[in-house]
């Protein structure tokens, strides 16, 4: 069964904080790996890809390591505008298809 | 930027009708997908369409869904008779090519409010 496994919310920080998700999944063969933020009662949103180098965007950092099943978000310096549900999302390939495996998400609130 | 989009936003249907949802995925796609997610639940894989037809499905897109590209641009889900557990956010997401490669992000477009009473 194919199953991503996130840190259970919520997570309540101040502005400023550094913030860190966790993420694991089951099926090894597992090709592509991403965080995805979605805002309430809107749709997800590529937050980003994350590469088994590991790899950075502004204030946001994701790791992988494929030997453990595991995948982190790391966020600097918390903005307001960061609080969102944040899901973590593997892939992996059937024939012919690129299905998207989502984790439950955990859920950011940024406070003054 | 190009953008996936659907109609209705919200749709409200009694218990046992049919509803279809509409679906515009970007221009240049190739790849179309259904996901549903049940309030405070996980995003669920649906269907994938290429080519005019189904790529896989999950074991949720049963007997009563149905999908189609009626025209160069639409792609619609149809549920048959719809059930209360059908109640649900449905997203439709379109990508460039299949992955795991550059162009294989999938974007989901706003989706669709079922409410079945």
């Amino acid at each position: 069964r194919k199953e991503v496994e996130q840190d259970p919310g919520p997570f309540n920080v101040p502005e400023g904080a550094t913030v860190a998700f966790n993420c694991t999944y089951s099926n090894s063969a597992s090709q592509s790996f991403f965080w995805y933020r979605q805002d309430c009662r809107k749709e997800p949103k590529l937050l980003m890809s994350v590469y088994s180098s590991g790899n950075e965007d502004g204030r946001f950092t994701a790791q992988l390591n494929r030997a453990s099943q595991y995948i982190s978000l790391l966020i600097r310096d918390s903005k307001l505008s960061d609080s969102a549900t944040y899901l973590c999302v593997v892939t992996h390939s059937g024939a012919g298809s690129y299905q998207l495996t989502f984790g439950k998400g955990t859920k950011l609130s940024v406070i003054p | 930027e190009p953008e996936v989009t659907q109609t209705p936003s919200h749709q409200v249907t009694q218990m046992g009708q049919e509803v279809i949802l509409r679906c515009v995925p970007i221009s240049n796609h190739l790849y179309f997908y259904w996901y549903r997610q049940i309030l405070g639940q996980k995003v669920e894989f649906l269907v994938s369409f290429y080519n005019n037809e189904i790529s896989e499905k999950s074991e949720i897109f049963d007997d009563q869904f149905s999908v189609e590209r009626p025209d160069g641009s639409n792609f619609t889900l149809k549920i048959r008779s719809t059930k209360l557990e059908d109640s649900a956010m449905y997203f439709c997401a379109s990508s460039e090519v299949l992955g795991p490669t550059m162009g294989d992000t999938q974007y989901f477009g706003p989706g669709t409010r079922l409410t079945v009473l």
